[in-house]
């Protein structure tokens, strides 16, 4: 079983501060991609990485795969209030012939004023 | 482009009842996914289907969870008979053919279920 821990699993912050949040796993993915969700809300896409080692940035978020296609991280430069939600990372594994999504633990995120 | 619809949005049920829950995916997208997610924790993955066939159900608790996608659009998910720990929300999402991380999915909005 593919299993993604994040950490930390809550985070709470003051605006304009920095973090990073983690994805673990002791699988290799073949990708790995980055959502937010909002209360009420499905997760939206923020990114896919799928080389190993890979970086990616998206404005002030900046994503990285491992070399070893087993962890990625997320860190959030001078957080704002609009980045407050859940953070998940999800690894796409060997599923056959239609690949399936597995999700990580998530990371809750609170962006004080 | 129209997105995944689901319905129920909410609903509230006492446990041994059943509920069932619609999804209308994107047009043309052949896989369909089913997530069971509690509150604060990432989804878990009910069951996958391409087109009309399932691809993975390991995770689905077949004793009373069911699910069908009938001539590979709209899907059902069906919970007979709800117990406590069902609570949560139930995300129906939809990608193109054969999934490979560089077609992404997308999510319906959720519906959430509380057992009381």
């Amino acid at each position: 079983t593919q299993l993604l821990e994040q950490s930390p699993q809550f985070l709470s912050i003051q605006e304009g501060e920095n973090l990073t949040v983690y994805c673990n796993s002791s699988s290799v993915f073949s990708s790995l991609q980055w959502y937010r969700q909002e209360p009420g809300e499905g997760p939206v896409l923020l990114v896919t990485v799928v080389t190993g080692g890979e970086v990616k940035k998206l404005k002030r978020l900046t994503f990285q795969f491992g070399d070893a296609r087993k962890d990625s991280s997320l860190h959030i430069t001078a957080a704002q209030t609009g980045d407050t939600g859940l953070y998940l990372c999800a690894g796409e594994g060997y599923g056959g012939a239609t690949n399936k999504l597995i999700f990580g633990t998530g990371t809750l995120l609170a962006v004080q004023p | 482009e129209a997105g995944v619809a689901q319905s129920p949005r909410y609903k509230i049920i006492e446990k041994r009842q059943s509920v069932a829950f619609w999804c209308n995916p994107i047009s043309g997208h052949a896989t369909l996914y089913w997530y069971q997610q509690i509150l604060g924790q990432g989804p878990k993955l009910l069951i996958q289907f391409q087109n009309n066939g399932v691809v993975d159900d390991s995770q689905l608790p077949k004793d009373r969870f069911s699910a069908e996608r009938l001539k590979g659009v709209d899907s059902t998910l069906k919970i007979q008979p709800a117990k406590l720990e069902d609570s949560a929300v139930y995300l129906c999402a939809s990608g193109p053919q054969g999934f490979t991380g560089a077609n992404v999915l997308t999510f319906g909005a959720g519906s959430r279920l509380t057992v009381l």
